[in-house]
């Protein structure tokens, strides 16, 4: 089984902080997607990287993906409470394929 | 308004009596899948389905079952539940990817905690 890391697993900051998140496979997959999932609530789709060297951005979030396409990260300017939550990826290495996650890096920030 | 339901959304039950949690969807999505949530493993694949009648296995389909026999509905089977089964369980529906950009909606069920004893 395709394992996807995630570091670092819990990360607490203060507000107006910036904070980068990473997601790491040993394997090049076709697309890597960005979660936000607070609790109780199921995740929400935040954002999909398909092409290596991808850059996309969604507010003050920056996501990357790795030219190799086996690595991305989230990075965070100026957190706020609201971004708190868990922060998850996931690939699929085709199209159409299953869905693998990694485990989430637990982000809080306090006012 | 965009939405993956699930039922029930709570239920407690007892080794080896069969149960069923349901998951619609009013989407048209062709994708639809099921996963369950566990502390120190996240969320892990149990079965999906890229369309009417066509599942497959995801990481840890083991003492589950689902069917996909219209578009919008994909229940999950538990036909004789265990303790180890216990564990948040969350349904998905996804768009087709985008050919270019490989973007895609994607929308997850409430979620069900289900509870063995």
């Amino acid at each position: 089984t395709q394992l996807l890391e995630q570091s670092p697993q819990f990360l607490s900051i203060q507000e107006g902080e910036n904070l980068t998140v990473y997601c790491n496979s040993s394997s090049v997959f076709s697309s890597l997607q960005w979660y936000r999932q607070e609790p109780g609530e199921g995740p929400v789709l935040l954002v999909t990287v398909v092409t290596g060297g991808e850059v996309k951005k969604l507010k003050r979030l920056t996501f990357q993906f790795g030219d190799a396409r086996k690595d991305s990260s989230l990075h965070i300017t100026a957190a706020q409470p609201g971004d708190t939550g868990l922060y998850l990826c996931a690939i699929m290495k085709t199209s159409y394929d299953k869905v693998i996650f990694g485990s989430g890096t637990s982000l809080s920030v306090i006012p | 308004e965009a939405q993956v339901t699930q039922n029930p959304r709570y239920l407690i039950t007892v080794t080896g009596k069969k149960l069923t949690v349901t998951c619609s969807q009013n989407m048209n999505h062709e994708y639809m899948s099921w996963y369950r949530q566990d502390p120190g493993l996240g969320l892990r694949q149990i079965y999906y389905s890229m369309n009417v009648e066509v599942t497959d296995k995801g990481d840890v389909p083991e003492g589950y079952k689902v069917s996909r026999k219209e578009k919008r509905n994909f229940p999950l089977i538990l036909e004789s539940p265990s303790p180890n089964q216990t564990s948040l369980y969350f349904c998905a529906s996804s768009s087709v990817p985008a050919p270019k950009t490989g973007d895609y909606e994607q929308y997850f069920g409430p979620g069900t905690r289900l509870t063995v004893t």
